[in-house]
């Protein structure tokens, strides 16, 4: 069964520090990889997106790694602001049905405190 | 222009009405779609639009009727709605339905809650 698990479910951290975000995926077979941000009651942004050959790639403050093999992504984020505060979505895309099918993880709802 | 619209973005309705949400992109987009997001999960899809042609319904309930007029616009027509079909209702739209590294855009979403 294709599936994408993040951790933590949530996080609170301090304005100006780091954090990482956790994807581990069973989806087969893999298409590409991408992180969304999502505020409360808006639509996901695209931050990354990464195909099996990237390992690293960035936005920004927002830097995402994917390893193939072990089937696992993080998303790091650096010197965190106010407006981090939001979800963050890993999201693998599969082939299926002759279309690239989006398998959506539950996200990690992500904190920062002044 | 990379924006994907969405009108109403709230929307109260009762369980004998019949109201419409509308999505529009102009990123000549030919791919579209319809997710149905519940609070503190992820989104879940609906429609796939690709040409102005439902290819993809995921078994959703006859309640909920899409349509795709044209290449930039789509439609869910409602009716007859369950409480439990209040959520946040999210369009997205992307190159093609079939590209490897296309990405999806999506729109902001309209809230809609049944009474």
């Amino acid at each position: 069964k294709n599936q994408v698990e993040q951790s933590p479910q949530s996080l609170i951290i301090l304005e100006g520090k780091n954090c990482t975000l956790q994807c581990n995926y069973t989806v087969s077979p893999f298409s590409n990889l991408r992180w969304y941000k999502q505020d409360t009651g808006r639509g996901p942004v695209s931050l990354t997106i990464m195909t099996f050959s990237e390992n690293t790639k960035s936005n920004g403050r927002y830097t995402a790694t994917l390893d193939a093999d072990t089937k696992q992504s993080s998303l790091h984020i650096t010197a965190s602001q106010l407006s981090d505060s939001a979800s963050y979505i890993c999201v693998v895309s599969a082939r299926s049905g002759g279309y690239n099918k989006l398998i959506f993880g539950a996200g990690t709802r992500l904190a920062v405190h002044p | 222009d990379t924006e994907v619209t969405q009108t109403p973005k709230h929307l109260v309705m009762g369980m004998t009405n019949k109201k419409s949400l509308k999505c529009e992109q102009h990123m000549g987009h030919r791919a579209m779609y319809w997710y149905k997001q519940k609070a503190k999960k992820p989104p879940e899809l609906m429609f796939v639009y690709s040409y102005e042609k439902l290819s993809i319904n995921e078994s959703v309930p006859s309640r909920f009727s899409p349509e795709c007029p044209n290449s930039s616009l789509l439609n869910l027509h409602l009716h007859a709605l369950q409480p439990e079909d209040s959520a946040l209702y999210l369009c997205a739209s992307s190159h093609d339905r079939d590209r490897v590294s296309y990405e999806q855009y999506f729109g902001p979403g309209t809230r809609l809650t049944v009474t």
